[in-house]
Formats: C-alpha cells, structure tokens, sequence
C-alpha cells in the first residue's frame, strides 16, 4: 500500500521564479492538505483540500496557491519566490475524523 | 486558534534511560498524533490517540483530553530514537480538520 508521495525530492531555485510541486495521497485517502516546515521549527499549515476545493487556509499570502484534481493528487504553487520561502515543504493526507499520513517532503531551496 | 505547548524542548538521554514528553493543548481536540521526524525529514506517525492510552513496543501514550495534555513515554531508549518529536493536535473547523503542531521535543539518545 503506496504511502504518500511527493516530487521533485529537491529543487533549488531563484528568487523570483515560481515553483510547483506535488503530491499524491495514500491509497483511499480524499483530504491532501501542504505544510511548510523551516528550520528548526515545526511544521505551519497552509492550506487543505477536499473534493478539488480549498476548505482551510492557514497564515500564507496569495503567492501560495493550490489545486486538487479528481484522483485526489495535489499541487502546491508558489510564485514570485523570496529568499524565505526556503523551506521543507510537506503533503499530509487523510480522510474525515481519522489520522493525517505524512509525505517524505520536498526540500525548497530559493537562492 | 489551538495553542500546542511541548516539553521539554530539548533531551539528551543514555541509550536504555526511560523518558516522557509532554503536550499542553488549550482547547478541545478531536485529533492528536505523535509524530518522529527523522534526519531526513520524514514525518513518521507514532500515535493517533485523541484520547486514552496506546502502546506499540518501547512507545506508549497517553491523552487525558478534559485535562488538555498528553504524554509520550519512551522506555529503554535507543540511539535510532533520536530525532524531534512532534505533537499536533486538530480541531473542526467549518467542517473540517488541520492539524496544528507544537515546536517539538530534540530528543539526542548516546551510546
């Protein structure tokens, strides 16, 4: 049974440029929801999808976009890169009222 | 929102030392997992216990959710148990669930 799993494992990029990655849910799960973690810190929340719509969105600006498609597979979209947007960058799945299955991440670095 | 407070922040322990880590949270849940970030970054799922108690080998845990904390108990700890320990706990929203993590607990096993 595939867990979840993300692409590109690593990306480094320039600032200024825009960034999609992606990431496909464990078998049966219907929620994908993206989590950016820096350094040092836990994981921040920004955004989750169910049924191809954003339902909850955390503290992160309109750079940050997202899309679900009918297979439940999603993307993260992140345009107009600041050096801060380095980061590991987290894919979770889940479905209603049980536990969250967390991808292996892609690390982002922007230089 | 859901505040989550984790301690100790840092823990360096002999490898076969017994440990316990801790999670305040400061408001009903309805999810709460314990997660282990490897050196890789993999999030790796422990627990989910929203309430009650669970043991799975040297780990066990257990959430009092009317007293709002949990404890994660490690017993005779090994070196490949190093790594951060997560706590996140979700509440609904709208509907919905996102999982809110606290800062994490270092936890540094030697031989």
């Amino acid at each position: 049974d595939a867990g979840v799993t993300q692409s590109p494992t690593h990306l480094i990029k320039t600032r200024g440029q825009q960034v999609t990655l992606r990431c496909s849910p464990k078998s049966g799960h219907d929620t994908v929801s993206w989590y950016q973690q820096a350094l040092g810190q836990g994981p921040q929340f920004i955004f989750q999808y169910y049924e191809e719509e954003e339902r909850q969105r955390g503290n992160f600006p309109d750079r940050f976009s997202g899309h679900q498609f009918p297979n439940y597979s999603s993307e993260l979209n992140v345009n107009a890169l600041l050096l801060g947007d380095s980061a590991l960058y987290l894919c979770a799945s889940s479905l209603k009222r049980s536990g969250y299955t967390f991808g292996s991440g892609t690390r982002l670095t922007v230089v | 929102g859901i505040q989550v407070e984790q301690s100790p922040p840092d823990l360096i322990l002999q490898e076969g030392a017994n440990s316990t880590l801790r999670c305040n949270f400061s408001d009903s849940v309805n999810n709460l997992q314990w997660f282990h970030q490897n050196p890789w970054g993999q999030l790796i799922n422990l627990f989910y216990i929203p309430s009650g108690t669970k043991q799975n080998g040297r780990l066990s845990a257990t959430t009092v959710a009317t007293e709002r904390y949990s404890l994660l108990y490690i017993s005779s700890s090994q070196t490949t148990d190093s790594g951060v320990y997560f706590c996140a706990v979700g509440g609904f929203s709208g509907g919905y669930n996102k999982l809110i993590f606290g800062a994490g607990t270092r936890l540094a096993v030697h031989p």
